[in-house]
């Protein structure tokens, strides 16, 4: 399966700031899903990125507040524009195994997350 | 609508005890259904999945989870709890009206008490 590595880690950030997160994926990959987690709750899903094309948003969800780039099939970045405390959370990066037709079918990766509080 | 539910937000097990944590869904077609365990502090690791084949499905840690398609569950079981499955548990489906999207349960706490 895929490894990502996930950056940063971590951040405390002020309000009104934007803060940019980072995922490497070690294979190459389709589709990218961005999650946002509340902890000890459930994730919900922000976005999917595919390369070459603009994310999807989930409802609830608008590309001026949480753009994402995705320049390659390895790599994806997504932004929390303008934040405010309600944006403080976990965000994941997620990837699907398997190619083509089979994609989904052999589980899904996720990065190790980045704890973002907004002050 | 395609859905998951986790009926219970915790379950609490004695070690040594077996364990199991409730899943059910509702979809349209064949379900492709996963389950996630996510210790705290840390990323959510892939536990099993059930796809096609055996309604048996053997994952990490000694877990296994049985599809059952008429009463349209898939709970995760164990035979003899460890403390260090603690964990917040989630149920997943995979949505086949969307792009390869997962649709997740609400999660169940497991405490294993020693």
């Amino acid at each position: 399966s895929a490894v990502i590595s996930q950056k940063p880690s971590r951040d405390i950030c002020q309000r009104g700031t934007s803060l940019t997160i980072q995922c490497q994926v070690d294979s190459q990959v389709t589709m990218m899903f961005w999650y946002r987690q509340q902890p000890g709750q459930s994730l919900t899903l922000i976005a999917t990125a595919n390369q070459g094309s603009e994310a999807t948003y989930e409802s609830g969800f608008v590309i001026d507040k949480f753009p994402i780039s995705r320049p390659n099939l390895t790599f994806s970045t997504l932004t929390v524009s303008n934040m405010s405390p309600e944006d403080s959370s976990i965000y994941l990066c997620s990837v699907a195994g398997g190619r083509g037709k089979e994609e989904g079918n052999y589980g899904y990766t996720f990065g190790s997350g980045t704890r973002l509080t907004v002050v | 609508a395609q859905s998951v539910a986790q009926p219970e937000d915790q379950v609490n097990v004695a070690e040594g005890n077996p364990l199991t944590v409730k899943c059910t869904y509702s979809v349209s077609g064949n379900p492709y259904l996963f389950w996630y365990v996510q210790y705290p502090n840390r990323g959510l690791q892939f536990l099993l999945k059930y796809i096609t084949g055996d309604n048996l499905v053997k994952g990490s840690y000694g877990f296994e989870a049985e599809f059952n398609k008429s009463q349209t569950s898939f709970h995760l079981k164990k035979p003899s709890a460890l403390v260090s499955d603690s964990a917040l548990y989630f149920c997943a489906v995979r949505d086949m009206n969307s792009n390869y999207q997962l649709i997740w349960g609400a999660g169940t706490k497991l405490i294993i008490k020693p």
